[in-house]
């Protein structure tokens, strides 16, 4: 079992283009999440779902789309990159434990 | 507003010494800390977690202590191995009232762990 992987694992945009970031799992997890992470803080929680068909705002939504069309895929998407969204992106899934979440490797993301 | 921050950027070890790191809480309401650890280039991994009405929980060679009067949460590690070497994160889990428990997880700042042969 690939557990979460996350497409691509690195890209440099522009600003004011647009991308998708994928993270598929194969744990049958209804939650997911999307988080940041820069350097010298802890991770951010951008947007959830708690199963397909729904998303939800986490602490850092602005600048950030999701969409959770299958259970097993959630995307996060920058419609128009700015330079303050240079970080690292997790995805994460959650079981039946309320604490444990399973994290992908990340994806690392520069907007010039 | 809430907040869960850890006293010490950096922690530096012997080998088979054991480790504390520790980490301060604002918010009194959550349910449950847990501590994860992040290696380099990789995701965080869960490591334990303790409820808010417990004060010490075990694992397998780490050791959870919960001081809810100092707002205080500490992870032990005992003989420290250089697999230990890593960020360590605290983090809250604090469920509106009324509602189901959707996961959603404050995490602090880190803690690097170096461990020194």
């Amino acid at each position: 079992n690939a557990g979460v992987t996350q497409t691509p694992k690195f890209r440099v945009l522009k600003t004011g283009q647009s991308m998708t970031l994928l993270c598929a799992q194969d744990m049958n997890h209804e939650y997911m999440y999307w988080y940041r992470q820069d350097p010298g803080m802890g991770l951010r929680l951008i947007h959830y779902s708690v199963g397909e068909g729904t998303t939800a705002k986490g602490e850092v939504p602005d600048g950030y789309n999701v969409s959770r069309l299958k259970k097993q895929n959630f995307l996060l998407g920058l419609e128009s990159a700015a330079p303050s969204q240079t970080s690292v992106y997790f995805c994460a899934t959650r079981g039946r434990g309320w604490n444990e979440q399973f994290f992908g490797p990340g994806t690392r993301l520069t907007v010039l | 507003g809430e907040s869960v921050g850890l006293h010490l950027p950096t922690l530096s070890v012997q080998e088979g010494d054991n480790s504390i790191i520790n980490c301060a809480y604002s918010n009194s309401a959550s349910d449950y800390f847990i501590w994860y650890k992040q290696e380099s280039g990789k995701g965080p991994q869960f490591i334990i977690d303790i409820r808010s009405n417990m004060d010490k929980r075990q694992g397998q060679r780490v050791t959870v202590l919960l001081n809810k009067t100092v707002k205080h949460l500490s992870l032990q590690i005992a003989a420290t191995q250089p697999g230990d070497s890593a960020v360590y994160f605290c983090a809250e889990n604090k469920r509106p009232w009324g509602s189901s428990n959707t996961g959603k997880l404050i995490f602090g700042q880190g803690t690097t762990l170096q461990v020194k042969p």
